[in-house]
C-alpha cells in the first residue's frame, strides 16, 4: 500500500464551489505539506504543518485553507474555487531528522 | 531573485553519456539539499540528499554541494533512456523547489 495517499485523484468543479482535497499517510511523519504545481512554475508551497497543533502559511496560501485532523491526515480546502486554481496538487510528508519529503500521487484539479 | 534556480533546459544527452544538472540557491543558511526526479504526470521521487560540502555518490548518481558558492549539482553517469524526466532541486530550510530541468536521454 502507498505510504502517502490523496483523494480524489481527479476532480472537475465549477467556479465558486467549495472543494476539499484529502491526504493520509502511514509513514508516521509529523510534518506534512501541500504544494501546487503549474506547468513551468515548479512546486509552490501552499501550507505546511509540523504537528497537529501547528499550521503555517506557505508562498501561495491566499484562497486556500487547511485542517490537520490527526498526525496522519492533512486536508486542503478551496473555499470558493476559481479557474486559476486549476493545477496539480501534491501532499508530502517528511521526517524532521532529515527533511526528505515523500509525495503522494497528486490530485489533478480543474476549475471551470 | 528566486530562492532556488535551475536551468529549465531541455537538456539532451546521448545514451551512456554523463548528464550534468545544476542548481543555485539564495539562502546562505540552508542546510539540506535534495534532488527529486519527476516523470510526466507523476509525483516527485527523492533520488539524492546531501547535507555537507563535497560529493555524495549513490550508484550512477553523484550530488555535489558547494555552500561557499551556493550551488548544488547532480551528475548522472551512463545515462539511460529511463532517466528522461524532469529533475527538481530542493532546499529544505524554506521548502523551496526549483522549476526543474527537463532531461532527455537519446537512445
Amino acid at each position: 500500500d502507498a505510504d502517502v495517499t490523496q483523494t480524489p485523484r481527479n476532480r472537475i468543479t465549477k467556479t465558486g464551489k467549495r472543494i476539499m482535497l484529502e491526504c493520509s499517510q502511514t509513514k508516521g511523519h509529523d510534518r506534512m505539506y501541500w504544494y501546487r504545481q503549474d506547468p513551468g512554475l515548479g512546486l509552490q508551497l501552499i501550507y505546511y504543518s509540523f504537528d497537529v497543533k501547528d499550521i503555517n502559511k506557505g508562498e501561495i496560501s491566499d484562497g486556500y485553507s487547511v485542517s490537520r485532523q490527526a498526525q496522519a491526515k492533512f486536508s486542503l480546502s478551496l473555499e470558493s474555487a476559481i479557474p486559476n486554481q486549476t493545477a496539480l496538487y501534491f501532499c508530502a510528508t517528511s521526517d524532521p531528522a532529515y527533511n526528505e519529503q515523500f509525495f503522494g500521487p497528486g490530485t489533478r484539479l480543474t476549475v471551470l | 531573485q528566486k530562492e532556488v534556480e535551475q536551468n529549465s533546459g531541455p537538456l539532451s544527452v546521448p545514451e551512456g553519456a554523463i548528464a550534468s544538472l545544476n542548481c543555485t540557491y539564495s539562502d546562505r543558511g540552508s542546510q539540506s539539499f535534495f534532488w527529486y526526479r519527476q516523470y510526466s504526470g507523476k509525483s516527485p521521487e527523492l533520488i539524492m540528499s546531501i547535507y555537507s560540502n563535497g560529493d555524495k555518490e549513490d550508484g550512477r548518481f553523484t550530488a555535489q554541494l558547494n555552500k561557499a558558492s551556493q550551488y548544488v549539482s547532480l551528475l548522472i553517469r551512463d545515462s539511460q533512456p529511463s532517466d528522461s524526466a524532469t529533475y527538481l532541486c530542493a532546499v529544505s530550510n524554506q521548502f523551496y523547489f526549483g522549476t526543474g530541468t527537463s532531461l532527455t536521454v537519446i537512445p
